[in-house]
């Protein structure tokens, strides 16, 4: 059973479509988190949620709207995707967003916009 | 400039040598450091955790070190296997943001029969 589980795990569009990438974990973590990995393989921050609420929104464009409907669960919906947009995304939980405990990440998904 | 570097960008070395890959700073003050192994098409795993007042910290054939003074870190490696063929990635978390990752630039090590 894998404790962070994403879906798709690879997601071919065109540019101005809408897409959802959805996230699942299974460790009854508090805080779950969305990280963008570009070309360079450099992963930064979008978002983060503890118990359904939006803890950290990095200066990510509105078109990125991340969705929580329960603790298990953090999806993330992009509206007009746009070629920039293309990169590995990784959810991640951790017991409780305090920086104290390890994180676990799922394996990624890799969205291409063509 | 990022927050956090590490050098080498990538690495070649042969099967059953050793080597080191460094880590410096800019985060302060600091929370914790880790490393984390990333394999090709996965997530980042969890290698080490060290605090601030911790010098060096050992997983199997990995052990990383750390000094706070001069805000670097370095983990080595032993007797390398090809399964060790990955990025590994210095991650800071500062005291004033303890709910986000920084990540370094990483380094891509490729090991070689």
């Amino acid at each position: 059973d894998t404790a962070v589980s994403q879906t798709p795990k690879y997601l071919v569009t065109q540019m101005g479509n809408d897409k959802s990438i959805k996230c699942e974990q299974n460790l009854g973590h508090d805080t779950m988190y969305w990280y963008k990995q570009d070309s360079k393989k450099f992963l930064k921050i979008m978002f983060s949620y503890n118990n359904k609420e939006l803890i950290i929104n990095e200066t990510v464009p509105n078109r990125f709207s991340p969705k929580s409907p329960d603790k298990a669960h953090l999806n993330l919906h992009i509206n007009s995707l746009e070629l920039g947009d293309s990169a590995v995304y990784f959810c991640a939980t951790t017991e409780s967003g305090d920086g104290n405990y390890g994180y676990t990440f799922g394996s990624g998904t890799r969205l291409t916009v063509v | 400039k990022n927050q956090v570097e590490q050098s080498p960008q990538s690495l070649i070395i042969l099967e059953g040598k050793n080597c080191t890959l460094q880590c410096n700073y800019t985060v302060s003050p600091f929370s914790n450091l880790r490393w984390y192994k990333q394999d090709t098409g996965r997530g980042p795993v969890s290698l080490t955790i060290m605090t601030f007042s911790e010098n060096t910290k050992s997983n199997g054939r990995y052990t990383a070190t750390l000094d706070a003074d001069t805000k670097q870190s370095s983990l080595h490696i032993t007797a390398s296997q090809l399964s060790d063929s990955a990025s590994y990635i210095c991650v800071v978390i500062g005291s004033y943001n303890t709910d986000k990752l920084i990540f370094g630039t990483g380094t891509r090590l490729q090991v070689f029969p």
